[in-house]
């Protein structure tokens, strides 16, 4: 069965530090990962996808496929940062979509 | 412009009244699929549709049926709603495939007293 399990559900930070947001992944083929995350308020959307390789807002994503990880990272966090961040992976032949428990982080001044 | 609607935004309804939460997406995308959303619990999958007709459960679904009778709408029906299901939802649609982004609805929350 798939599954996404981030272990923090409060991550707290203040302005300037690093920020690494967990996530784990269990998936017995090779699945796709994302970020997507959702401001106060706001719809979920898209943050960063595994496969695109990018750097959005500072944050980026590593595949360790030994680990089963997709940690979200970001060197220099900002208060704008400060969101719910769901990580997601989709799987099988048709890619469903599934959500771990997000975790919520906060960005102090 | 590009998006998922969701309607109502908000809700307010008695135990055992039958609702629908409508969802529809103007981007002729084949993926559809309704989550709750709990504290603490994050978002759970309640339906997912591939395409017209065809409809499969997610991890949630006692409580609440789906149709998919049209590739642009995914209705979300309670047919008899109890308070557990006071939540937030939402809806999301994609194209086809494992690497495609998910677009998001707007959200409908809904208390059931």
């Amino acid at each position: 069965a798939q599954r996404v399990t981030q272990p923090e559900k409060l991550l707290s930070v203040f302005k300037g530090a690093p920020v690494e947001l967990k996530c784990n992944y269990s998936y017995s083929g090779s699945p796709e990962l994302f970020w997507y995350v959702q401001y106060s308020r706001q719809r979920l959307q898209l943050l960063l996808r595994h496969i695109s390789r990018e750097s959005i807002k500072g944050f980026t994503a590593d595949l360790n496929k030994g680990e089963t990880s997709f940690h979200l990272k970001k060197p220099f966090a900002q208060e704008e940062d400060s969101a719910m961040y769901y990580c997601a992976l989709r799987g099988g032949s048709q890619g469903n979509l599934i959500f771990g428990k997000g975790t919520k982080l906060s960005v102090k001044p | 412009e590009a998006q998922v609607t969701q309607n109502p935004r908000y809700l307010i309804t008695v135990t055992g009244k039958k609702l629908t939460v409508t969802c529809s997406q103007n981007m002729n995308h084949e993926y559809m699929s309704w989550y709750r959303q709990d504290p603490g619990l994050g978002l759970r999958q309640i339906y997912y549709s591939m395409n017209v007709e065809v409809t499969d459960k997610g991890d949630v679904p006692e409580g609440y049926k789906v149709s998919r009778k049209e590739k642009r709408n995914f209705p979300l029906i309670l047919e008899s709603p109890s308070p557990n299901q006071t939540s937030l939802y939402f809806c999301a649609s994609s194209y086809y495939g494992v690497t495609t982004e998910a677009f998001f609805g707007q959200g409908t929350r809904l208390t059931v007293v």
